[in-house]
């Protein structure tokens, strides 16, 4: 069936670091792609997308691109701030009813 | 406008006793999704609604469980017999139709069996 794996966190980084959050699916045909994070105390919110293949997310200084021939969707950004400290996550959907999450990945920035 | 609300925001009951938890959708939005979210487990799938009906039941993890919707608005989740692995982050999301891309989450009920 569909899945998602993406790293095992969490993840220290230092302000200003690039950073890159892995994540790789199995699915049946060529669904849509998602970053969801999680900010302390709040809901999670989707940061971006990508709906078809080499297509590249963005939001927020993040990106990621939608890589067919490795199954891939891998989160970077540039230079990360302590305002991004939050959990990750990594989706696809499944039909109308249900989004497939990875297990989250806790990233720590430190000033 | 108003996001997605889910009430109470923290719960704890004692193990056995019945607990409903409540989850009221952005207007207009047809969808409804529940999800658990426990430590170390991720994010697990349990039911949606498209307006009041939920085509797919079999997400839910016994027949402990249970939800309904009414007047294509607000869900209610109601777990019976609480036992201790039922505490977890139960999530609310609805979007604008089903096979709609983007879920809008709630902030989640936090629930405590002890």
């Amino acid at each position: 069936g569909d899945s998602v794996t993406q790293m095992e966190g969490p993840v220290t980084l230092s302000e200003e670091a690039f950073l890159t959050i892995n994540c790789t699916y199995t699915a049946t045909g060529y669904p849509s792609l998602f970053w969801y994070v999680q900010y302390p105390g709040e809901g999670l919110q989707l940061l971006l997308k990508a709906t078809k293949a080499d297509d590249k997310g963005s939001n927020k200084g993040f990106e990621a691109t939608y890589r067919k021939e490795t199954t891939s969707f891998h989160l970077e950004k540039g230079s990360v701030q302590v305002s991004d400290s939050a959990v990750y996550f990594c989706a696809l959907p499944q039909g109308d009813d249900k989004i497939i999450f990875g297990k989250g990945t806790r990233l720590h920035i430190l000033p | 406008g108003a996001g997605v609300s889910q009430s109470p925001s923290n719960k704890v009951t004692e193990k056995g006793k019945d607990v409903e938890l409540r989850c009221d959708p952005i207007s207009g939005h047809t969808a409804l999704y529940w999800y658990r979210q426990s430590l170390g487990q991720g994010l697990e799938f349990l039911i949606y609604f498209q307006g009041n009906s939920a085509p797919d039941k079999s997400g839910l993890p016994s027949d402990r469980f249970s939800a309904e919707r009414t007047g294509g608005s607000v869900s209610t989740l109601t777990i019976q017999r609480t036992q201790q692995e039922d505490s977890a982050v139960y999530l609310c999301a609805s979007s604008l139709m089903a096979g709609v891309d983007e879920q809008f989450f709630g902030p989640g009920t936090r629930l405590t069996v002890l």
